[in-house]
Parts: structure tokens; C-alpha cells; sequence
């Protein structure tokens, strides 16, 4: 079975500093691994994926994430935090091969960016 | 830039009434997808289809819910009765395949 750890319940930065938001994730064979971001009484909205490939990616609103294969995780990263970055923050996994395409998601990581 | 559409946004139901959720996907994206999200969790499948064939129901309490895509392209969750512990969002997704998913906005379901 697979299964994403996010251990930091909450995140606190101040606006302008480097942002880290952690995941850990466990899964059989090579992993789809996902960030979303949900704002409140929101659905979730995608940020990047790690598919196979360059294992710093890029995503929206300046966010990237780095996949490191040895210690199976995928932490979201943001070089200068903004005010509106201020949301709950997912980390998601899915086993490769077809058939179901199940996202196993974290518990979550509220964000708050301080002025 | 084309959304994931649902309805109703919120619902308030008593115990034992039957209530139903809609769901329009993304234009031309076959994966179909219903999440449940209770408070302070990740969302967990319920169900998934491809076109209009379910994949995967295994996390679907089959007693009370149900889930169709007739055509293939929109689709209806039903929990009929309602219980207490139902309360919770109610997300739908979509995908071309087993790419990255599109979520609606949810419905927030309370029941009293």
C-alpha cells in the first residue's frame, strides 16, 4: 500500500524568506509524486508533479520540489515566501502502471506567510 | 481555462435523507474522479471511472453510496441515507489518463 508522510502539521515564515514544506511517501516501484494547494472552502489546485526525469521541478506560482530517490521524499520548496502563499499545502502519491490512478494524499501543511 | 464544475456548493441534510452531488468535468478528460475530505485530512477516493466504467470502488461503503456516469462525461454521487459521520467535502476530479488531476471546488456536506 502507499502512503505520504507530512510531518509538520504547520509551517511559519516570514515574508521574503526561503519556504520548506516537507513529504516523505512510501510506494512500490517508481513513484508519481504531486503538490496541490487548497485555499478555504476551496477544491485543490495543482502546483508540479515529478513523473521521471530532472529531479528538481518547477510548477506554478515560483514553487519547485526536489525528489530524492534515497530518502524517498519530495519537499515542496519557494525561494521568498509571499503573503498569498498563506494556504494548506498537499503532497500527493500514486503507484506507476495503469488501471487505477489512485492519489494518496498527506494530511496536509498549513502554510502561514507573516507579514 | 476550462474547470471542473459542481453543485450544489453546500448542503445541509438530516440523518437518514438521501442527498446527490454533481459533477461536470474538464472537456475531453476521460478519468473521472470522486474524493471524500474530512476536516484536517488529505482526500481519499471513493471512486474512480474511466469513460463511463467504474475502475476502482474498493473505498466506496457500497451500502449507502453510489456513483454514475451514464455517458461517460458528467456524473452523480448519491448517499442515500445520510448518516452523521458523512459530513465532510466532497471533491471531484478529472484527467486525461493517468495524468495530473483537476479538482472542483467541492461540496461541503453537513448533516444534522
Amino acid at each position: 500500500a502507499q502512503s505520504v508522510a507530512q510531518p509538520e502539521d504547520q509551517v511559519n515564515v516570514a515574508e521574503g524568506n526561503p519556504l520548506t514544506v516537507k513529504c516523505t511517501y512510501s510506494v512500490s516501484g517508481n513513484p508519481y509524486l504531486f503538490w496541490y494547494v487548497q485555499y478555504p472552502n476551496r477544491g485543490l489546485q495543482f502546483l508540479l508533479k515529478y513523473i521521471t526525469g530532472d529531479n528538481l521541478v518547477k510548477g506554478s506560482y515560483g514553487f519547485e520540489a526536489e525528489f530524492n530517490k534515497s530518502q524517498t521524499s519530495f519537499h515542496l520548496k519557494k525561494p521568498s515566501a509571499l503573503v498569498s502563499d498563506s494556504a494548506l499545502y498537499f503532497c500527493a502519491v500514486r503507484a506507476p502502471g495503469a488501471g487505477s490512478y489512485q492519489l494518496t494524499f498527506g494530511k496536509g501543511t498549513k502554510l502561514s506567510v507573516i507579514p | 481555462e476550462a474547470e471542473v464544475a459542481q453543485s450544489p456548493r453546500y448542503k445541509i441534510t438530516e440523518k437518514s435523507q438521501a442527498v446527490a452531488f454533481w459533477c461536470d468535468p474538464i472537456s475531453g478528460h476521460a478519468t473521472l474522479y470522486w474524493y471524500r475530505q474530512i476536516l484536517g485530512q488529505g482526500p481519499e477516493l471513493l471512486v474512480q471511472f474511466q469513460d463511463e466504467s467504474v475502475v476502482d470502488d474498493s473505498q466506496l461503503p457500497k451500502d449507502r453510496f453510489s456513483a454514475e456516469r451514464l455517458k461517460g462525461v458528467d456524473s452523480t454521487l448519491k448517499i442515500q441515507p445520510a448518516e452523521l459521520g458523512d459530513s465532510a467535502m466532497y471533491l471531484c476530479a478529472s484527467s486525461r489518463a493517468g495524468n495530473e488531476q483537476f479538482f472542483g471546488p467541492g461540496t461541503r456536506l453537513t448533516v444534522l
